[in-house]
């Protein structure tokens, strides 16, 4: 019963250094999707992709990038990191985007980033 | 842009019922959701509504929408410490390509 697969589950990293968030999902969804989660402001969309070989923006994408490995395989990386994206980052998935009540998103157990 | 609103804190005691509300903006929400985190953990599917539903019920979850007032309200009956955990209500617009856009969040805390 995996699901959503987040890796790692914590990580410090000093301003300026880059790092690769990796997620995967073994319930052949074709969506997956990245969120940053900050006190009050609940989760904010940095990244989405809809279907494999397609990547979009959300609302916060500045600062990140994605690739869309393979049909379960999602990453997020942040090429030189600042303390704004100390975070706690999650990874979801649908089957398909849209958000149709029998196919809501799924999430992982999120990665918690902190940049000193 | 869209906008979902909730209060940020509940509090109430062990075997009372708990409401959490939510408002939203956007007028062409196809699904309305509530999501449950645990500390330390991802968000879990609690429940969902089709926005031309104006109730739903699942044991102890009932989810009632006004969509004239675009209000949403998740309650919680005979409410236990081990609901005590943040609720995230959530819609799916048909203007932002289905996505899903979140509220901040309502803490609740069961008190025994």
């Amino acid at each position: 019963n995996a699901g959503v697969t987040q890796t790692p589950k914590f990580q410090v990293l000093k301003t300026g250094q880059s790092m690769t968030l990796q997620c995967a999902q073994d319930m052949n969804h074709n969506s997956m999707y990245w969120y940053r989660q900050d006190p009050g402001m609940g989760l904010r969309l940095i990244y989405y992709s809809a279907s494999e070989g397609t990547t979009d923006k959300g609302e916060v994408p500045n600062g990140y990038n994605v690739s869309r490995l393979n049909k379960r395989e999602f990453s997020l990386r942040l090429e030189s990191a600042a303390p704004s994206q100390t975070s706690v980052y999650f990874c979801a998935s649908s089957l398909r985007g849209g958000g149709g009540g029998n196919q809501p998103q799924h999430f992982g157990d999120g990665t918690r980033l902190s940049i000193l | 842009g869209e906008d979902v609103e909730q209060s940020l804190f509940l509090s109430v005691r062990e075997g009372d019922s708990s409401v959490i509300n939510c408002t939203y903006t956007d007028s062409s929400s196809t699904y309305l959701y509530w999501y449950k985190q645990e500390p330390g953990a991802g968000l879990q599917l609690l429940t969902y509504i089709f926005s031309n539903m104006d109730m739903k019920q699942d044991q102890r979850l009932t989810v009632l929408l006004n969509k004239k007032d675009k209000h949403l309200s998740l309650r919680i009956a005979d409410t236990q410490t081990g609901d005590s955990a943040i609720y995230f209500c959530a819609e799916a617009s048909y203007n932002q390509g289905g996505k899903l856009i979140f509220g901040q969040g309502t803490e609740l805390s069961v008190k025994p």
